[in-house]
């Protein structure tokens, strides 16, 4: 069964040092999302992407974040200058049909600052 | 704006008892609804959607929601648990049609004791 992979599972990196999210979506799915999870909170929005460009953005993905689709099947999140509070599960997702489908989910990359 | 509220934060029920895990959404458009799954230390699975049509949706372990446009309401029902049924469940709304995010709940843990 196709399935969106991320990478690493957890990462843990100083407060100030850039960090990249993998994700690579299922290979037909055309919309791509990030999605965050800190640690007893809800899940919250941050991103999607849509053929090559951002579609839609929450006002937590501030000028410290990016996405980016490098090659056609990796889909990236960076965080340029990372504070103690981007602390957090990140998830990936995508989907064949944006709302009108299901979104497959990533098992998520564990971040951790210190 | 859409937004979701999980009324229970927490449901502790007995193997075999009935649970009921309650979701009311506001929108002011069309939404699709979703319920996700996410058992511990694991990503998020979609359990159940409801696009269009009959309001009654069914999952494949047994679950169902049902969908009541008047109350604005999803709730998600399963007259039997089991302990494999212990995780946080997510209901989540999305503008139906186009690209759209995921809007989830808080979400609500079901215990499940023997």
């Amino acid at each position: 069964e196709p399935e969106v992979t991320q990478t690493p599972s957890h990462q843990v990196t100083q407060m100030g040092q850039e960090v990249i999210l993998r994700c690579v979506p299922i290979s037909n799915h055309l919309y791509f999302y990030w999605y965050r999870q800190i640690l007893g909170q809800k899940v919250e929005f941050l991103v999607s992407f849509y053929n090559n460009e951002i579609s839609e953005k929450s006002e937590i993905f501030d000028d410290q974040f990016s996405v980016e689709r490098p090659d056609g099947s990796n889909f990236t999140l960076k965080i340029r200058s990372t504070k103690l509070e981007d602390s957090a599960m990140y998830f990936c997702a995508s989907s064949e049909n944006g709302g009108a489908t299901e979104a497959f989910f990533g098992q998520g990359t564990r971040l951790t600052v210190v | 704006a859409q937004s979701v509220t999980q009324l229970d934060s927490q449901v502790p029920v007995f193997e075999e008892a009935p649970v009921e895990l309650r979701c009311n959404y506001s929108s002011s458009v069309s939404v699709y609804l979703f319920w996700y799954v996410q058992y511990p230390n694991q990503g998020l699975q979609l359990l159940l959607k409801y696009l269009s049509g009959s309001t009654l949706v069914e999952s494949i372990n047994g679950f169902e929601a049902e969908f009541n446009k008047s109350q604005t309401s999803f709730h998600l029902r399963k007259p039997s648990v089991h302990i494999s049924d212990t995780a946080e469940y997510f209901c989540a709304v999305s503008l139906s049609g186009g690209y759209n995010k995921l809007i989830f709940g808080a979400g609500t843990r079901l215990a499940v004791h023997p």
